[in-house]
């Protein structure tokens, strides 16, 4: 079936230094792909998004990059901060037929980022 | 302060005993989903509803009820909770049909004995 995946559970990095989620999509109807972070204890935030039609976006110290000919996207974080230590999901949208609009989103299982001061 | 609430954070109960997770939105939005987060199955969708009365399953849907009397309100609804539903439970807000920008609940821990 169609899924979103992670290449690295787990990442660790010393503060100061950029780091890059990887996942792996399979679903080439996916048209919308997002990037959520989940701190403990809390519910996944909103980070930044991409639409299919595009191969890059930057937000504040976050860059999504989207590569369709491999299926890939990543999460570029500048200038790691003990504060981005989280959990962080991709997630795929696709439309679902009917004529509703409504967007079927599938999560990735996530990557524990771990930001070492 | 735009937000979704989520009530209780934590929930232990037994086999068989009826509970309601309550979710409430402050933001007007017309869409609201439930989600289930278990290890290694990441994050799950359980019911969604694009408006009023208006609710669909999601992947996962069974043993679950949701029902939307208002366009605020999200309840969760466990008739016959079972051990296989201890979860960490997450409602969702968004104003778009596309599920763009979800707007997630604190989460509720379920314990069902």
């Amino acid at each position: 079936g169609e899924s979103v995946g992670l290449h690295l559970p787990t990442l660790s990095v010393q503060e100061g230094d950029n780091s890059i989620i990887n996942c792996a999509y399979s679903n080439s109807a996916s048209d919308y792909f997002i990037w959520y972070k989940q701190e403990s204890g809390k519910g996944p935030q909103f980070i930044i998004d991409i639409r299919s039609n595009m191969d890059k976006r930057q937000g504040q110290r976050v860059t999504v990059l989207l590569n369709k000919t491999v299926k890939h996207l990543s999460l570029q974080i500048a200038a790691t901060q003990p504060g981005d230590s989280a959990v962080y999901f991709c997630a795929e949208i696709v439309a679902v037929a009917g004529g509703t609009s409504y967007g079927k989103l599938t999560f990735g299982q996530g990557t524990i980022l771990t930001v070492h001061p | 302060e735009a937000q979704v609430t989520q009530n209780p954070r934590y929930l232990i109960t037994v086999t068989g005993k009826k509970l309601t997770v309550t979710c409430s939105q402050n933001m007007n939005h017309e869409y609201m989903s439930w989600y289930r987060q278990d290890p290694g199955l990441g994050l799950r969708q359980i019911y969604y509803s694009m408006n009023v009365e208006v609710t669909d399953k999601g992947d996962v849907p069974e043993g679950y009820k949701v029902s939307r009397k208002e366009k605020r309100n999200f309840p969760l609804i466990l008739e016959s909770p079972s051990p296989n539903q201890t979860s960490l439970y997450f409602c969702a807000s968004s104003a778009y049909a596309t599920n763009e920008k979800l707007f997630f609940g604190s989460g509720t821990q379920l314990s069902v004995l």
